[in-house]
């Protein structure tokens, strides 16, 4: 079965703090993994993809097949980062559609 | 980018009554999707919406309930059937370019 887990459904750091946000999949071939983003009061975004292997607004996130994980990092933590994320995973490229983990809300304090 | 907007942006219906939703693309876009969000819960698809065709619906979600139609590349529209307090959600359209999907800002629904 085709999932995405994350296991914090809240993580509080302070600013500065380096933030990883977690998150596991379930997959039998090749997935594709996201990070969206929703700020408050603003649509879902795309943060970034694992293939595209950038870094967006100072975050990064590798694929790691051996632990299925597509964890969500970055070294200094920003108040304007606070936001709900969600890990997906686009299972098919037939069918196109993604399967979403259950976000964690990032909670950055001055 | 793809700029999709949706239709009505909030609604509070009564138990019973349906409710339609739209969804418009500014630009042609390879595949839709409809999502419903329940509160505090994480996105769940219900459908791809097919240009010209019957959607695709996910295990869980019938056409009855949630017909959808797409009649061109840029334009779908979701209904919601019958609706009850269960249904009250946030509803949000999808529409994949470039192997990217891009999300339009939610029909929050509230059913009394």
């Amino acid at each position: 079965a085709q999932r995405v887990t994350q296991p914090e459904k809240l993580l509080s750091v302070f600013k500065g703090a380096p933030v990883e946000l977690k998150c596991n999949y379930s997959y039998s071939g090749s997935p594709e993994l996201f990070w969206y983003v929703q700020y408050s009061r603003q649509r879902l975004q795309l943060l970034l993809r694992h293939i595209s292997r950038e870094s967006i607004k100072g975050f990064t996130a590798d694929l790691n097949k051996g632990e299925t994980s597509f964890h969500l990092k970055k070294p200094f933590a920003q108040e304007e980062d606070s936001a709900m994320y969600y890990c997906a995973l686009h299972g098919s490229s037939n069918t196109g559609k993604l399967i979403f983990g259950q976000g964690t809300t990032l909670q950055v304090k001055p | 980018s793809a700029v999709i907007s949706q239709k009505p942006s909030r609604d509070i219906c009564q138990r019973g009554t349906s409710l339609t939703i739209q969804c418009q693309v500014d630009s042609q876009v390879t595949m839709m999707f409809w999502y419903r969000q329940q509160p505090g819960q994480s996105l769940t698809l219900i459908a791809t919406a097919n240009q010209g065709s019957e959607a695709t619906y996910e295990s869980g979600f019938v056409i009855d309930k949630f017909p959808i139609s797409r009649p061109n590349l840029t334009f779908s529209t979701l209904t919601v059937s019958n609706m009850s307090p269960e249904d009250s959600s946030i509803y949000l359209c999808s529409g994949r370019r470039t192997e990217t999907q891009y999300f339009g800002p939610g029909t929050r629904l509230l059913v009394l």
